[in-house]
């Protein structure tokens, strides 16, 4: 069964707490994304990787981290320093040659 | 940034009727994609237009895109409950990025 998933489906955090959120894919894609969606709003991007061991920040990188050290997974980590993390976190993939993305079915953060 | 914006925000409507939706743009796109998000899940994608055409469809979907107005528009017709969610367009400005709007909430009553 080829797609993206993410785990988990959803996450708790304490103050203070850093947490992981898991992104994987074996779609064999090369660029992988990071989206923070809030309620009624539309997506927008954290980071994104073209390629393993490179990424590149996106237009609210502030308080969160990512790697991409083998190509199948994207970890995205929300740190102390992120404020408001409260939302839904989508990760997505594009095989590189084609422009549409695919989306894994998220997780939502909520903050105890 | 969101670089999309969707209007209306939402749209209630029988089933069996059409849907039109806009989105607006402010700079030069490489294409514009539609998305469909279902409540609480992931982003499914349903057509892209390139910016060298006019007119695309799929289904009963139909998708426009005038580029000297930077606006699109997406047609659902004969809409059945099933296609209740929301639709977000996306642009790509071939910067292997694209940025979404926020969004039209379509509810299909039976």
């Amino acid at each position: 069964d080829g797609g993206i998933t993410q785990s988990p489906k959803y996450l708790f955090r304490k103050e203070g707490q850093n947490v992981t959120l898991s992104c994987e894919q074996n779609l064999n894609h090369d660029a992988m994304y990071w989206y923070r969606q809030d309620p009624g709003q539309g997506l927008r991007l954290i980071y994104y990787s073209q390629i393993v061991n490179d990424f590149q920040k996106g237009d609210i990188a502030e308080g969160y981290s990512v790697s991409r050290e083998k190509k199948e997974s994207f970890p995205l980590t929300v740190t102390s320093a992120q404020k408001n993390p409260t939302a839904f976190y989508l990760c997505a993939s594009n095989p590189g040659d084609q422009e549409t993305q695919y989306f894994g079915p998220g997780t939502r953060l909520l903050v105890l | 940034s969101q670089q999309g914006e969707e209007d209306p925000q939402a749209l209630s409507i029988q089933e069996g009727e059409n849907a039109t939706m806009n989105c607006s743009y402010k700079t030069s796109i490489n294409n514009l994609q539609w998305y469909r998000q279902n409540s609480g899940r992931g982003l499914v994608h349903l057509i892209l237009i390139r910016s060298n055409e006019r007119e695309k469809h799929s289904g009963r979907l139909r998708v426009t895109l005038d580029t000297s107005k930077k606006s699109s528009s997406l047609l659902i017709t004969a809409s059945r409950a099933a296609d209740t969610a929301s639709y977000f367009c996306a642009t790509d400005a071939w910067d292997y990025k694209l940025s979404f709007g926020a969004g039209t909430t379509v509810t299909v009553r039976a």
